[in-house]
């Protein structure tokens, strides 16, 4: 069991460029998750996966913002446009689908973006 | 809307000393309850968590029970070390449907002091 990895770990972009985030979940889980967390803040739910099927996502999850699955396996998150009140950490999570452990998520170290 | 709110930080306590914070939420239904510690320059890491009302989660030494009738989920510890000075956040989850989605509070930073 390797964890959650996120890469890059850090990202600087320039206002207006695209930026694009990697999550590799723990293997034998289905569900993914992806947050944002601010400074001084918690971190705040964006959108959930289900294998490669995205089931719910967050009004803060504005038309810039687009997440995918394609396999069920790995999800990306791009950021189209980027703004300063996008810089923040994004989390990803992912957890199993069944079992007394489908409520628990673990996390990945996060990618932290900075706009300038 | 489902919410969190946790002790305001910093807390700063000496090593050996006891440690409480507090969390209390608002949720329907029957939510789970987690506390989850970050520790500098790592992700979050799940420390315990209690799935029904009067459930007591533990690990290292770190103890909260659920309390339905005041809705609330207090982090302690009965001797802090250096080494658990972290952010700790208390956080909710409810399934809607399949989505165990977590609510978190702001979160509450601990310095422990040799």
């Amino acid at each position: 069991d390797t964890g959650v990895s996120q890469n890059p770990r850090h990202k600087i972009t320039k206002r207006g460029q695209n930026v694009t985030f990697r999550c590799d979940p723990i293997s034998e889980h289905n569900r993914l998750y992806w947050y944002r967390q601010t400074l001084g803040q918690g971190p705040e739910f964006l959108t959930y996966f289900q294998n490669e099927a995205q089931l719910e996502k967050s009004r803060l999850l504005s038309d810039r913002f687009s997440a995918e699955r394609p396999k069920g396996s790995f999800s990306t998150l791009e950021i189209q446009r980027t703004e300063q009140g996008d810089s923040a950490m994004y989390l990803c999570a992912s957890s199993l689908t069944s079992g007394s452990r489908a409520d628990t998520q673990y996390f990945g170290p996060g990618t932290r973006l900075t706009v300038l | 809307g489902d919410s969190v709110t946790q002790m305001e930080g910093p807390v700063t306590l000496s090593e050996e000393a006891f440690l409480t914070i507090n969390c209390t939420y608002t949720a329907t239904g029957y939510p789970s309850l987690f506390w989850y510690v970050q520790y500098p320059g790592e992700g979050l890491q799940l420390l315990l968590k209690a799935t029904k009302a009067d459930d007591k989660g533990s690990n290292k030494g770190f103890e909260a029970t659920y309390r339905k009738e005041t809705t609330s989920f207090h982090l302690e510890k009965g001797s802090v070390q250096v080494s658990d000075s972290a952010v700790y956040f208390c956080a909710l989850s409810k399934s809607g449907g399949s989505n165990y989605k977590l609510t978190f509070g702001k979160g509450t930073l601990l310095t422990v002091n040799p």
